[in-house]
């Protein structure tokens, strides 16, 4: 079945620090599977963080950037310069051609201040 | 506002109690889901449903069931609660496939 495999948390990082969150997935009945982030902060539901639906396109939000890697099938999450408000849970998920999404395990990411 | 609702935001049961999780979409969304988090494995799908009445299970539905009889309403029931069923469970709707999913803030159940 498809499966993604992402960075086990927590992450620890100090405000104005660049950060990787890596992401990898394995499709094996989908041959173009979109691929998402998803962000939950404290109390509050998943919100869509940011999604690419093509190989090699990049997507942006917030600061971060994640670039559909097809070849190495990578999504990894990365931000310059982070915030302390960027503390959250960081899920990375793929979209099968139905309706369903298959998730990571979450990255718990704290940032100090 | 367009948003997910899921009732209770907490809810404690004894073991063999039976459950009822609620949720609520605004948007007219034809998908709903239900997924339940435990820590380190992620989100696991347990039901999608494409419309009223048209329910499919998902990764993880034994010891669940659904209804969903109006288009804005998802519910997930537990008959006879286990301890093994103690997870975060969140809802979640999109208008079709592949769409953004809008997820609900989650209700925590706990089973003793």
């Amino acid at each position: 079945g498809d499966s993604v495999t992402q960075t086990e948390g927590p992450v620890t990082v100090s405000e104005s620090e660049s950060l990787i969150i890596n992401c990898t997935y394995s499709a094996t009945s989908i041959a173009y599977p979109n691929l998402f982030w998803y962000v939950r902060y404290p109390g509050e539901g998943l919100q869509l963080l940011l999604k690419v639906i093509t190989a090699g396109q990049k997507g942006s939000s917030r600061g971060f950037e994640a670039t559909y890697n097809k070849e190495t099938t990578s999504f990894h999450l990365q931000k310059a310069s982070v915030q302390e408000s960027d503390s959250a849970v960081y899920y990375c998920a793929l979209g099968d051609a139905g309706a369903k999404l298959t998730f990571g395990g979450g990255t718990r990411l704290t940032v100090r201040p | 506002d367009m948003k997910v609702t899921q009732m209770p935001r907490y809810l404690i049961k004894r073991m063999g109690e039976n459950v009822l999780l609620e949720c609520g979409q605004d948007m007219s969304h034809e998908t709903m889901y239900w997924y339940r988090q435990d820590p380190g494995l992620g989100l696991q799908l347990i039901y999608i449903s494409y419309d009223v009445d048209s329910n499919s299970e998902g990764d993880i539905p034994k010891g669940y069931r659904v209804s969903r009889k109006k288009r804005e309403h998802f519910s997930l029931i537990l008959d006879s609660a286990k301890t093994n069923q103690t997870s975060v469970y969140f809802c979640a709707s999109s208008p079709g496939h592949n769409s953004d999913y809008t997820f609900g803030s989650g209700t925590r159940l706990l089973v003793i």
